[in-house]
């Protein structure tokens, strides 16, 4: 198994720019999450899904919409990107019932000029 | 307001001694408490999970307590090694779903 892989590893945007960040897990998991990590704030939920074509909003979600059309991948869109944007995106999953681990991908440093 | 405290210094010990980092939280009543590790410029990893009617969770050199009185969890390293050298969070879950509030980390540096 692979387990939760997200592409690209680095990316630099400019302002008014959009952009997907794609991840994807191969371990059949209902529940995938995206998080943005920034020093001093910790790590931040901004959506997160339950299952294929349930998705909902976490703490942060204003200026990124997802989609869960599939099992497997979870993509987080930025519409518009803006400087306050920039960050390491953490993509993570984890298998059905409470309470369980989540399993993270390897991030996605993104920097909005 | 509802937040998650842990030790806001860096924690640097020496190898073989134990390492003893500090999660403390306000205004929540979890039912659940997890501690990862997360080394530099790389994703989280679960390390272990206590439950509120737990009082102590143990795997391997690690061990887990969790005091819902003193709503305070301590994660313990014995035998310390270099190898255990990186940042450590805590999570709670803030209600009866499995969205996560996260702790800023601890840094934890093991000299030879």
């Amino acid at each position: 198994n692979a387990g939760v892989t997200q592409t690209p590893k680095f990316q630099v945007l400019k302002t008014g720019q959009s952009m997907t960040l794609q991840c994807a897990q191969d371990m059949n998991h209902e529940y995938m999450s995206w998080y943005r990590q920034d020093p001093g704030m910790g790590l931040r939920l901004i959506h997160y899904s339950v299952g294929a074509g349930i998705t909902d909003q976490g703490e942060v979600p204003n200026g990124y919409n997802v989609s869960r059309s599939t099992t497997e991948d979870f993509p987080l869109r930025l519409l518009s990107a803006a400087p306050s944007q920039t960050s390491v995106y953490f993509c993570a999953s984890s298998p059905p019932g409470l309470p369980d681990e989540q399993f993270f991908g390897p991030g996605t440093r993104l920097t909005v000029l | 307001s509802q937040k998650i405290e842990q030790n806001s210094e860096a924690l640097n010990i020496q190898e073989g001694k134990t390492a003893t980092l500090t999660c403390n939280y306000t205004n929540y009543s979890p039912a659940y408490l997890q501690w990862y590790r997360q080394d530099p410029g790389r994703g989280p990893v679960f390390l272990l999970l206590i439950r509120e009617n737990e009082k102590e969770k143990r795997k391997e050199r690690l061990k887990v307590t969790f005091d819902t009185t003193l709503k305070q969890s301590l994660f313990h390293i014995t035998a310390s090694q270099p190898a255990d050298s990186a940042t450590y969070l805590c999570a709670l879950n803030a209600g009866n779903n499995r969205k996560l509030i996260w702790g800023l980390g601890t840094s934890l540096a093991v000299n030879p």
